[in-house]
């Protein structure tokens, strides 16, 4: 079956734009997970959703970040007043127990 | 000082060679995953460990939960083992998991 995917897989914004990011989970997952991971770094936790209601936002930097999940699949990380530091893969994972499944992530470059 | 702290950050080897990566954490645990990722981002999950060994063809993961400590081996590598790998920690409490550096593998025909 088809597994997790994002788009855009490639964003190139300018500071200070806003910018949305999209995650499909594998069907009948129902928990999702946002992850950073900057160059060179191993990815940082953002924020994991357990259906509709984020679970966990405690990894989300500061309040340009937020995310959704309204019907329980597909999730959307949004940023607004975009900086350059903000530049990163932006992964997207979804489980139903233990194992996490990983997307392609999204590399947004801020300039 | 990092929850999860992984070593070496960089490896070299000839094809053929046994490899070692280490990944020591801070934190009590549930599990502990290793990961790949390879150039271009895909992250896939090779291992999630709670206790002793597994072993999957040329790779073998191992944990000492006393010790805090797992260890990622390959074994006869190849240059298709080539990647990141990473290994992560899912806490005793929660689903997050808490992310080492990562080691770059290159293994050389």
């Amino acid at each position: 079956g088809a597994g997790v995917s994002q788009t855009p897989s490639n964003k190139v914004t300018e500071k200070g734009k806003y910018v949305e990011l999209r995650c499909d989970p594998i069907s009948g997952h129902t928990a999702l997970y946002w992850y950073r991971q900057s160059l060179g770094q191993g990815p940082e936790f953002l924020i994991y959703f357990q259906g509709t209601g984020a679970a966990d936002d405690s990894g989300l930097p500061n309040d340009r970040f937020f995310a959704v999940r309204p019907e329980g699949s597909v999730s959307t990380l949004k940023i607004q007043r975009t900086e350059r530091g903000d530049s990163a893969v932006y992964l997207c994972a979804s489980s139903t127990g233990n194992e996490q499944f990983f997307g392609p992530g999204t590399r947004l470059t801020v300039l | 000082k990092n929850e999860v702290e992984q070593s070496p950050q960089n490896l070299t080897a000839q094809e053929g060679e046994f490899i070692t990566i280490n990944c020591s954490y801070s934190v009590g645990i549930s599990a502990l995953h290793w990961l790949q990722q390879h150039p271009g981002g895909g992250i896939v999950s090779l291992f999630m460990l709670s206790s002793g060994k597994k072993k999957h063809g040329r790779l073998i993961a191992t944990i000492n939960i006393q010790e805090k400590h797992s260890s990622l081996h390959i074994t006869a590598s190849h240059p298709r083992d080539s990647a990141v790998y990473i290994c992560a920690a899912r806490k005793a409490a929660g689903n997050k998991l808490t992310f080492g550096g990562g080691t770059r593998v290159l293994v050389k025909p």
